[in-house]
């Protein structure tokens, strides 16, 4: 059964720093990985798709990896800001039927 | 172009009524799916659909019910509600199985069953 997990739960840093949220899974056998935003109160943004066959995607000042073999998911934020405060959620879709099984998310605060 | 639409976006229910929990979406998206969020727990499937008239079970889907008469609709029935239903009710779309295709959410449906 595929899982996924999220390190650290939550995450506090100084306005201007990069940063790194991991997601890990345990079957290598996904369709693709999304990242996802939410704000407090709000439903889910999606911020990075990354299909099982890419490495990585960017959009901004971020920047999502994969590495299948090893299960690994990395979501790179470059010179965060306040606005960056938020939880982020990983998802894996492991067919193509549009189901997604999500990590329990990294609770980013980003101090001014 | 509004995207994936939740109503209502608060309820309170007493145990054992029924309720639905409308979506909707305009972006004529194939596959839709309902998730609940709890603390602790993370989202987790209820049902999904990959097509009109195509329902299947998720992770967690005692107590509710589905169905898809249309492209556009994907209602979520709660047949006696119970207070272990009370949660975030997120309705979610995506085009097709593509593997590129992102999938969208809605706002979400915060629901209490006292």
């Amino acid at each position: 059964k595929q899982e996924v997990t999220q390190i650290p739960a939550a995450l506090s840093v100084p306005e201007g720093e990069n940063l790194v949220l991991n997601c890990s899974f345990t079957d290598s056998a996904i369709y693709n990985l999304q990242w996802f935003r939410q704000d407090p109160g709000k439903g889910l943004t999606s911020l990075l798709l990354i299909q099982s066959s890419q490495r990585e995607q960017t959009s901004g000042r971020l920047n999502a990896s994969l590495d299948k073999s090893s299960g690994r998911s990395t979501l790179y934020i470059a010179a965060s800001q306040p606005g960056d405060s938020a939880t982020y959620l990983c998802a894996v879709r492991t067919s193509n039927t549009g189901k997604l099984i999500f990590g329990q998310g990294t609770t980013l605060q980003v101090k001014p | 172009n509004a995207g994936v639409t939740q109503t209502p976006k608060f309820q309170v229910l007493k145990t054992g009524q029924s309720m639905t929990l409308q979506c909707a979406q305009d972006m004529n998206h194939e596959y839709m799916s309902w998730y609940r969020q709890d603390p602790g727990m993370g989202l987790r499937l209820i049902h999904y659909s990959v097509g009109a008239g195509i329902t299947d079970q998720g992770e967690v889907p005692n107590g509710y019910n589905v169905s898809r008469s249309t492209t556009e609709d994907f209602p979520l029935r709660l047949l006696s509600a119970a207070p272990s239903q009370t949660s975030v009710y997120f309705c979610a779309s995506t085009l097709s199985g593509g593997s590129g295709n992102t999938i969208y959410f809605g706002e979400g449906s915060w629901l209490t069953v006292v």
